[in-house]
């Protein structure tokens, strides 16, 4: 099956522009979405597909894929930003499979 | 607004099976996969498996052989049961709504997981 690969961990200063990238041969067959995960919590949905936000999600997440990489962009990290990042695909293997990286650590400075 | 709540047992001894169960409120249950994702303590999210308001399954194949999801549309709710546990299978484990992007071919393109349930912590040990 495939694999999603993610920097384990990610800084970024409060108010700057920081981007989480997601590897893996499934991304050149499927668009990633990805997850925000703070501590106790539940993930939540923040970007998915072509750069599709949902409802709730602010505009400074966007999401863009080239080749095998997809990234998330935050523009203007704010304190509130800090958690777990996962992102996923489908698996590009034939067995409709889904699988998900193994997450970043960000930190907001 | 579609919401998820699960429920089922939390404490597992070694060989016995998981079951949870998960109920979708205030929504379509028909249209969508509806899954269970897992994350042991400290570390990162596991696909275990989908299913389909018409029974239809995927499933990790690393769990395939113990894995059982099933559906009850009477009761838009759906339920994991996974059989053997081991240490290894202490999670928190999720259930999520499943949508996917078809393309005209009836290609998925991509899918994402939107909205979840809160999430159960299920332990095994002796």
């Amino acid at each position: 099956s495939s694999e999603l690969t993610q920097d384990p961990a990610v800084s970024v200063a409060l108010g700057q522009t920081v981007r989480i990238t997601c590897q893996g041969d499934s991304l050149r067959s499927y668009y990633a979405s990805w997850y925000q995960q703070k501590p106790g919590q539940a993930p939540v949905l923040v970007i998915y597909g072509k750069n599709n936000r949902p409802s709730g999600i602010p505009d400074r997440f966007s999401g863009s894929s080239s080749g095998n990489t997809a990234s998330l962009t935050i523009t203007g990290a704010q304190a509130e930003d800090e958690a777990d990042y996962y992102c996923n695909s489908r698996d590009s293997s034939g067995n409709l499979s889904v699988v998900f990286g193994g997450g970043t650590k960000l930190t907001v400075l | 607004q579609v919401q998820l709540q699960q429920w089922g047992a939390g404490l597992l001894k070694p060989s016995e099976t998981l079951s949870l169960t998960c109920a979708v409120y205030g929504g379509s249950f028909s249209g969508y996969y509806w899954s269970w994702i897992r994350q042991p303590p400290g570390k990162g999210l596991e696909w275990i498996g989908e299913i389909n308001h018409s029974g239809s399954t995927n499933y990790n194949p690393s769990l395939k052989s113990r894995v059982t999801i099933s559906v009850d549309t009477s009761k838009n709710q759906f339920s994991l049961k996974l059989s053997s546990v081991t240490a290894a299978d202490t999670a928190v484990y999720y259930c999520a709504r499943v949508s996917n992007l078809v393309t005209i071919f009836g290609v998925v393109e991509y899918s994402w997981f939107d909205p979840w349930g809160q999430g159960t912590l299920v332990t095994v040990s002796s």
